[in-house]
């Protein structure tokens, strides 16, 4: 098993430009999570799903987009994205209450 | 809303002493507590959770937390600490839907 994946692991933009990040779990997990990490400030959420094909905005959803048209992949879409957005972008997948994390992916906005 | 906080930014522990890092709730009705470990450039790790029982709960890697009610207090322990403990830790609480409402997180620097 591999657990949570998420691709890319490193991505350098520039102010404006697009892209997706994308999470993938083997564990057959029904709910999905993306979450950013700054210095100081924890975990905070940013969108999650309950199950394939829905969605639901988190506490820092602005500027962020997500879909799960599949129940194993969970997609973060940065439309145009912003210095602010940089950061490191967890994803965690669970069945119940226990979360398992992914590696990450840093995130620089010039 | 459910939350939790973590009053320290860092703890700093000699190899071999008694390691706490501290976590206090606040919570409407009964919480679900845990406890993740972060290592540099790693993602987070579970250690631990209080769903409910004991109030000792054992995790993975020695780590131990008592949830204690009448404080709303959830502190991480370890008897004796190692440098390789030397990580990033996460308090969280359950708040509904299964998310998870995390701290600051408290750096803990294992001195040799």
């Amino acid at each position: 098993n591999a657990g949570v994946t998420q691709t890319p692991k490193f991505r350098v933009l520039k102010t404006g430009q697009s892209m997706t990040l994308l999470c993938a779990q083997d564990m057959n997990h029904e709910y999905m999570y993306w979450y950013r990490q700054d210095p100081g400030m924890g975990l905070r959420l940013i969108h999650y799903s309950v199950g394939e094909g829905t969605t639901a905005k988190g506490e820092v959803p602005d500027g962020y987009n997500v879909s799960r048209l599949k129940k194993q992949n969970f997609l973060l879409g940065l439309e145009s994205a912003a210095p602010s957005q940089t950061s490191v972008y967890f994803c965690a997948s669970s069945m119940r209450e226990t979360q398992y994390f992914g590696p990450g992916t840093r995130l620089l906005v010039l | 809303a459910q939350s939790v906080a973590q009053p320290e930014d860092q703890v700093n522990v000699a190899e071999g002493n008694p390691l706490t890092v501290k976590c206090t709730y606040s919570v409407s009705g009964n919480p679900y507590l845990f406890w993740y470990v972060q290592y540099p450039n790693r993602g987070l790790q579970f250690l631990l959770k209080y769903i409910t029982g004991d109030n000792l709960v054992k995790g993975s890697y020695g780590f131990e937390a008592e949830f204690n009610k009448s404080q709303t207090s959830f502190h991480l322990k370890k008897p004796s600490a190692l440098v390789s403990d030397s990580a990033l830790y996460f308090c969280a609480v359950a708040s509904g839907n299964n998310r998870l409402a995390f701290g600051k997180g408290n750096q803990v620097v294992v001195i040799p």
